[in-house]
């Protein structure tokens, strides 16, 4: 069974620290992977989307790698702000034609 | 470039009513799939249509159904609504089928 896992639930971290959420995937025969952010409430923002042939993705203070040996993915979020503070959700194409997504890691940046 | 937009954001219906959900896709977008989100678990896919045709359909059951258009925007229809409907419904639209999605802004379906 095809599935996506974010753990920790839950994580809060003073302003200003960098932070990594994390990622695991059960098939490694992914063909893409999307971060999305999603404010309490609202629809899903696209963060950044890695194709199956690709190790990382930046934009700005976001990097997201892939590695699909390990079934792992790590979004990277530099000098965190107050504003960061939402769900973060990652999601895998695995070949056919929906989005699989994991739970969530709400993210939490005391100022 | 107009991204994509969900009519109503907020709708309150009776069980055992019917409800239709509207998606107008991005510009240059001729795949839609649909989305729903139970509160704080992540979206579980409904259905895709790529070009007007059904392209793929997850675990729901026939009373929820779809129609895409030729301009690309989509309906999603739940016939016989039960409380356990209650959910934010999302619309992607995507260059393809496996390609970038971008979501509305979701509708708030409320069933009482």
């Amino acid at each position: 069974k095809q599935e996506v896992t974010q753990i920790p639930a839950a994580l809060s971290v003073p302003e200003g620290e960098n932070l990594v959420l994390n990622c695991s995937f059960t098939d490694s025969a992914i063909y893409n992977l999307q971060w999305f952010r999603q404010d309490p409430g609202k629809g899903l923002t696209s963060l950044l989307l890695i194709q199956s042939s690709q190790r990382e993705q930046t934009s700005g203070r976001l990097n997201a790698s892939l590695d699909k040996s390990s079934g792992r993915s790590t979004l990277y979020i530099a000098a965190s702000q107050p504003g960061d503070s939402a769900t973060y959700l990652c999601a895998a194409y695995f070949g056919n034609e929906k989005l699989t997504f994991g739970t969530g890691t709400r993210l939490t940046i005391i100022p | 470039e107009t991204g994509v937009t969900q009519s109503p954001t907020h709708l309150i219906k009776t069980r055992g009513q019917q409800v239709t959900l509207r998606c107008s896709s991005q510009s240059g977008h001729n795949t839609v799939s649909w989305y729903q989100q139970a509160l704080g678990q992540g979206p579980q896919f409904i259905f895709q249509y790529y070009r007007e045709e059904e392209n793929g359909r997850g675990n729901f059951p026939p009373r929820f159904s779809g129609l895409q258009f030729p301009n690309y925007s989509s309906e999603l229809n739940v016939n016989a609504l039960e409380l356990d409907d209650s959910a934010l419904y999302l619309c992607a639209s995507s260059l393809a089928a496996v390609t970038e999605a971008f979501f509305g802004q979701g509708t708030r379906l409320t069933v009482v």
